[in-house]
């Protein structure tokens, strides 16, 4: 069965900095990677997606890896802002788990930008 | 078309009633996913459709739980006999049937069960 691991489950960090979350996961057979972000209460937001043939994608101050081989990614956020606190959740399609080309989640890291 | 909307937004109840909500999914998905979210972590695959058939159910979604999607459009989520631990954020997400475009969420349905 796939397992996703997101570290760190917290994250508090001033303004401005530049950080990177990590995303794991035991099955690298997987169709595609996405980072959502899901603020207090609210739905889930998609920042990228990563299809399996893909390596990274890019949009605005957020950068995504995905190296499937070793079961990992990255999501890198630059020049960190107090907007950007929120959840930060990866999820992958494919591998044993989340149902046919449903999603497998991690558990989130949650993330405080301090102004 | 503004995305995936999902209603009530807010439901409170007392246990044993029953419960239904509904998904709008984005007109050109023919895909539909349920999905459930406790506190402190992420979501839990439910049960997906593709267009009106139900394709796969979770072992999550016991016999008090039902969905529809009737004309492949929209879809109900209905709870039987709700008990205090299906208090959750119920999540509806579609895609089109090339997955690798990706999913889109709504806003989902917070169960509070009293």
């Amino acid at each position: 069965k796939q397992e996703v691991t997101q570290i760190p489950a917290a994250l508090s960090v001033p303004e401005g900095e530049n950080l990177v979350l990590n995303c794991s996961f035991t099955d690298s057979a997987i169709y595609n990677l996405q980072w959502f972000r899901q603020d207090p209460g609210k739905g889930l937001t998609s920042l990228l997606l990563i299809q399996s043939s893909q390596r990274e994608q890019t949009s605005g101050r957020l950068n995504a890896s995905l190296d499937k081989s070793s079961g990992r990614s990255t999501l890198y956020i630059a020049a960190s802002q107090p907007g950007d606190s929120a959840t930060y959740l990866c999820a992958l399609t494919g591998g044993s788990g989340g149902g046919a080309d449903g999603l497998t989640f991690g558990k989130g890291t949650h993330l405080i930008i301090q102004p | 078309d503004t995305g995936v909307s999902q209603d009530p937004r807010h439901k409170i109840t007392k246990r044993g009633q029953n419960v239904t909500f509904r998904c709008d999914p984005i007109s050109e998905h023919n895909r539909l996913y349920w999905y459930r979210q406790t506190l402190g972590q992420g979501p839990e695959f439910l049960t997906y459709f593709q267009n009106e058939a139900q394709l796969e159910k979770s072992r999550l979604l016991s016999d008090r739980f039902s969905a529809e999607r009737p004309k492949g459009s929209f879809s109900t989520l209905e709870i039987q006999r709700t008990e205090q631990g299906d208090s959750a954020m119920y999540l509806c997400a579609s895609s089109l049937h090339e997955a690798n475009y990706g999913y889109t969420f709504g806003s989902g349905t917070r169960l509070t069960v009293v």
